[in-house]
């Protein structure tokens, strides 16, 4: 069976550009993470989705980032006005439950690296 | 603020030496992951351990809880090239969503 996919896998941007990230996550997954890992670093949680509805958005860094899920498949992480320190890879995880279940696995896509020039 | 602080940062080895990696902090999980991601992929998970005490072995890899839930740790025996990559551990506090992960241990192991 397909694990979760990302596309693109890179993209590369100018500052100040509009940019869209695609999640595909396991089919029959309810619970998807976006994560941000930076060069060196652990990653760092964004979002997390339940279904459709955006359960725990405190990661997000400004109000540049959005995401959506609204068919609570497939979801799409949106950054507005990009600058030069939004360069990461941005990780997305699907789970076949939702957290605080213990021994919850979150399976991850091999992410999309961003970089803004 | 980084709550999981994993040391070393960085662990070049060779093939057939032992060695640990540490996973601390100062706030109480109700369980702890370990995963390790190898270059241009998402991480994988290796083991969760949910018990204070806990003792996980997954061939030649053991992992251990702390007692008291706030620290954990990985060792391997006799590492193989195989088993280079970045290893993370990652906590869930059970009250937060989403799981905060450590820094990270680079691991090289040389033929």
């Amino acid at each position: 069976g397909a694990g979760v996919s990302q596309t693109p896998s890179n993209k590369v941007t100018e500052k100040g550009k509009y940019v869209e990230l695609r999640c595909d996550p396991i089919s029959g997954h309810t619970a998807l993470y976006w994560y941000r890992q930076s060069l060196g670093q652990g990653p760092e949680f964004l979002i997390y989705f339940q279904g459709t509805g955006a359960a725990d958005d405190s990661g997000l860094p400004n109000d540049r980032f959005f995401a959506v899920r609204p068919e609570g498949s497939v979801s799409t992480l949106k950054i507005q006005r990009t600058e030069r320190g939004d360069s990461a890879v941005y990780l997305c995880a699907s789970s076949p439950q939702p957290p605080g279940l213990a021994g919850n696995e979150q399976f991850f896509g091999p992410g999309t690296r961003l970089t803004v020039l | 603020t980084q709550l999981l602080e994993q040391s070393p940062q960085f662990l070049s080895i060779q093939e057939g030496e032992n060695l640990t990696v540490y996973c601390n902090s100062s706030s109480v999980f109700s369980s702890l992951q370990w995963y390790r991601q190898e270059p241009g992929e998402g991480p994988v998970l290796l083991v969760t351990v949910v018990t204070g005490g806990e003792v996980k072995k997954l061939k030649r890899l053991t992992f251990q809880f702390g007692d008291a839930r706030k620290d954990s740790s990985l060792h391997i025996t006799a590492a193989q090239p195989g088993d280079t990559g970045l290893y993370l551990c990652a906590g869930d506090t059970g009250s937060a969503r989403q799981l905060t992960f450590g820094s990270g241990t680079q691991l090289t192991v040389l033929p």
